[in-house]
C-alpha cells in the first residue's frame, strides 16, 4: 500500500542553520506531495505542494523537489528561525483513494536562538 | 474565502460518557470531509471521510462514528468514550478527491477521557 516515511526526530537546530527533513513514499502510481506544518497546540496547516516530479515547492522559505527517481520529498530551508519551531508532516495523495491524504509520522523541530 | 470551524477546542469527558464533535465548512460547497485523530505523540489517523451529504466511510473500527447530516456539517459521536478515545481531533475539507486539492485542516479539539 501507499505509505510515507519521515527522519526521526526531534531536530534541534541554531537559529540560522540550514535545514533539512528527509521524506520518502511509497506509491502505486504518481501521488501529489505535501508538506504540512503544525505549531504546539494548532492544526495542521499546508505548507508547500508539488503535483508532478521535479516540480519545486516553495513557501515561506521552506522548498522540497519532487524526485520520483528516489521517491523522495526532503523539505530544506537555508536559514530556520526560532518561529520555525514546530512539527513537519509529510504527505501524499493518489487518484485512487477517495481523496485521502497519507501522513508520514511527523518530524518534530526545535530552534535554539 | 473558505473557513473551517470545529469545536469545541478543548473537551473533558468521563469514561462511558458521550461524544459529540462538530465541525463546519464556509465558503466551499459540496466538500470532502475528513476526521482524523492524533493520538499522544504525532502520528495522524484517518477515522472517518465523507464524500457527500449521508456517504460515510470509516478507516477503522472502533468506539466511534460520524455523520454528516448537512453538506458542510461532519460530526464525530461516540456513545460511550473509552480511556483510548483521548487525543487530538482534527477535522479537514478538500475540495474534492483529485489528488493536487490539499486537506485544510480546522484547529482541532483536544480530548481527555478521565
Amino acid at each position: 500500500g501507499n505509505s510515507v516515511t519521515q527522519m526521526e526526530g526531534p531536530v534541534t537546530l541554531s537559529e540560522e542553520a540550514f535545514l533539512t527533513i528527509n521524506c520518502t513514499y511509497t506509491a502505486t502510481g504518481y501521488p501529489s506531495l505535501f508538506w504540512y506544518v503544525q505549531y504546539p497546540g494548532e492544526g495542521l496547516q499546508l505548507l508547500l505542494k508539488a503535483t508532478k516530479a521535479d516540480d519545486k515547492g516553495s513557501n515561506k522559505g521552506f522548498e522540497a523537489t519532487y524526485r520520483k527517481e528516489t521517491t523522495s520529498f526532503h523539505l530544506e530551508k537555508g536559514s530556520v528561525q526560532v518561529s520555525d519551531s514546530a512539527v513537519y508532516f509529510c504527505a501524499l495523495k493518489t487518484n485512487n483513494q477517495g481523496g485521502k491524504l497519507i501522513f508520514g509520522q511527523g518530524t518534530e523541530l526545535s530552534v535554539k536562538p | 474565502s473558505q473557513t473551517i470551524h470545529q469545536w469545541p477546542a478543548t473537551l473533558v469527558q468521563p469514561v462511558g460518557s458521550p461524544l459529540s464533535l462538530e465541525c463546519t465548512v464556509e465558503g466551499t460547497s459540496n466538500p470532502n470531509l475528513y476526521w482524523y485523530r492524533q493520538a499522544a505523540g504525532r502520528g495522524l489517523q484517518l477515522l472517518f471521510y465523507s464524500v457527500g451529504i449521508g456517504q460515510i466511510s470509516s478507516e477503522v473500527p472502533q468506539n466511534l462514528s460520524a455523520s454528516r447530516p448537512q453538506d458542510r456539517q461532519f460530526i464525530l459521536s461516540s456513545k460511550k468514550l473509552l480511556l483510548s478515545d483521548s487525543g487530538f481531533y482534527l477535522c479537514a475539507w478538500s475540495s474534492g478527491v483529485a489528488q493536487d486539492s490539499p486537506l485544510h485542516f480546522g484547529n482541532g479539539t483536544r480530548l481527555t477521557v478521565t
